[in-house]
């Protein structure tokens, strides 16, 4: 079956834009997570949506970023005011059921470039 | 906070090579265990994993030991081939319950030649 996908592949954008990228889990997925892998930070937590919960955000690096996820589905994550050093791989993960010994299951990635 | 070490790479091998890839771990609950990796040009996909103390995770030919009293979660294969050329990851999970996000060490980077 399908895999996650997201998209755009790539998105390079000017300092000071906002970018939206998206999200497309594994139909019936409850869990849904953004991470950031990045040359000097490795790969960090940013945010995680599990069913029709509050979603806990508190990896997100500042009022900058935000997510929601519409219909318990798809995701989107906003990054306002870019600067070069949200230049990363944002990655989407999701799971089954949220919990700490399901598999999460990554998509492709989106490589933002901010110049 | 919980953490995760991962040896520095790269590490490079000659093909029927013995593997070890340390990874130590702090947390202060009862986190899962994991091995992510990803292949060139390809996303994360996990290796391996264990939920509990002295569980042994196994794929692919590779394994790894959850070691409580050394906080550890080695990967170790007894012989890789080209095919295994990746970067590894040693992930574990934060809080227990409903949530499960992962905190990963910094990546292994694994060239075989032949």
């Amino acid at each position: 079956g399908a895999g996650v996908s997201q998209s755009p592949s790539n998105k390079v954008t000017e300092k000071g834009k906002d970018v939206e990228l998206r999200c497309d889990p594994i139909s019936g997925h409850t869990a849904l997570y953004w991470y950031r892998q990045s040359l000097g930070q490795g790969l960090e937590f940013l945010i995680y949506f599990q069913g029709n919960s509050a979603p806990d955000k508190s990896g997100l690096p500042s009022d900058r970023f935000s997510a929601e996820r519409t219909g318990g589905s798809v995701s989107t994550l906003t990054i306002q005011r870019t600067q070069q050093e949200d230049s990363a791989v944002y990655l989407c993960a999701s799971s089954s059921v949220g919990g700490q010994s399901y598999e999460q299951y990554f998509g492709p990635g989106t490589r933002l470039t901010v110049t | 906070g919980n953490s995760v070490t991962q040896m520095e790479g790269p590490v490079t091998l000659s093909e029927e090579a013995f593997l070890t890839i340390n990874c130590t771990y702090t947390a202060t609950g009862y986190p899962s265990l994991f091995w992510y990796v990803q292949y060139p040009g390809e996303g994360l996909q996990l290796l391996l994993k264990a939920t509990k103390a002295d569980d042994k995770g196994s794929n692919k030919g590779f394994e790894a030991t959850y070691r409580k009293e050394t906080t550890s979660f080695h990967l170790e294969k007894g012989s890789v081939q080209v095919s295994d050329s990746a970067v590894y990851f040693c992930a574990l999970s934060d809080q227990g319950g409903s949530q499960g996000n992962l905190i990963f060490g910094k990546g292994t980077k694994l060239s075989v030649k032949p």
